[in-house]
């Protein structure tokens, strides 16, 4: 069981360099998440998906684009990478409902980001 | 606008002194407040969610607890292992996304 699984682990770009992160999660999950981990700012969410088809903007967007591909598949792009992207980025899903355990986001083990 | 403050930013602990994280929240209505566990270098991991006031779930040392401004995590007889860093989120009920706070990053040494 795989649950949620993002590539690359470590990326170091060069500014103005573009690169997707890839998540899948094996979980059927509904909704999908992207967040960035910064020191001392917690994580901010990019976007997310609350439903395959649908993406919103979360707090932090600018620079970023995503793609829901499936159910099971939402990449994040940074079309010109600039040093403040320099991140941890967390992709998440969950299942939306009244069962238990529905709501609770499941994290996968995240994408260090270094842009130079 | 939703908003979650931890404290404090980072507590040490000795083996076996028992101890308690606050979660203050601002939100409109609440759907859930949850809790979550992060070791260095990997993504959160689920611990609890709580859904109304006077609600309190356990597990082995945690017990997390929860007032309409605020949640506890407390921390009973801790051991090396349960260093971390603990994040608390909260989701209203008219959204579809959760708001974290910064964390606190609990030490227990040996």
């Amino acid at each position: 069981n795989a649950g949620v699984t993002q590539t690359p682990k470590f990326q170091v770009l060069k500014t103005g360099q573009s690169m997707t992160l890839q998540c899948a999660q094996d979980m059927n999950h509904n909704s999908m998440y992207w967040y960035r981990q910064d020191p001392g700012m917690g994580l901010r969410l990019i976007y997310y998906s609350a439903s395959e088809g649908t993406t919103d903007k979360g707090e932090v967007p600018n620079g970023y684009n995503v793609s829901r591909l499936n159910k099971r598949e939402f990449s994040l792009r940074l079309e010109s990478a600039a040093p403040s992207q320099t991140s941890v980025y967390f992709c998440a899903s969950r299942d939306r409902g009244v069962s238990s355990g529905a709501n609770v986001l499941t994290f996968g083990a995240g994408s260090r980001l270094t842009v130079l | 606008e939703d908003q979650v403050t931890q404290s404090p930013e980072a507590l040490r602990l000795q083996e076996g002194e028992s101890s308690s994280l606050n979660c203050s929240y601002t939100v409109s209505g609440l759907r859930g407040l949850f809790w979550y566990r992060q070791d260095p270098g990997k993504g959160p991991e689920f611990l609890f969610t709580l859904y109304s006031a006077g609600e309190e779930k356990e597990k082995e040392r945690l017990k997390a607890t929860l007032t309409k401004k605020e949640s506890f995590l407390h921390i009973t007889a801790p051991k090396p292992e349960d260093s971390a860093t603990y994040l608390c989120a909260v989701e209203e009920t008219s959204g579809s996304r959760l708001t974290f706070g910064e964390g606190t990053q609990l030490t227990v040494n040996p």
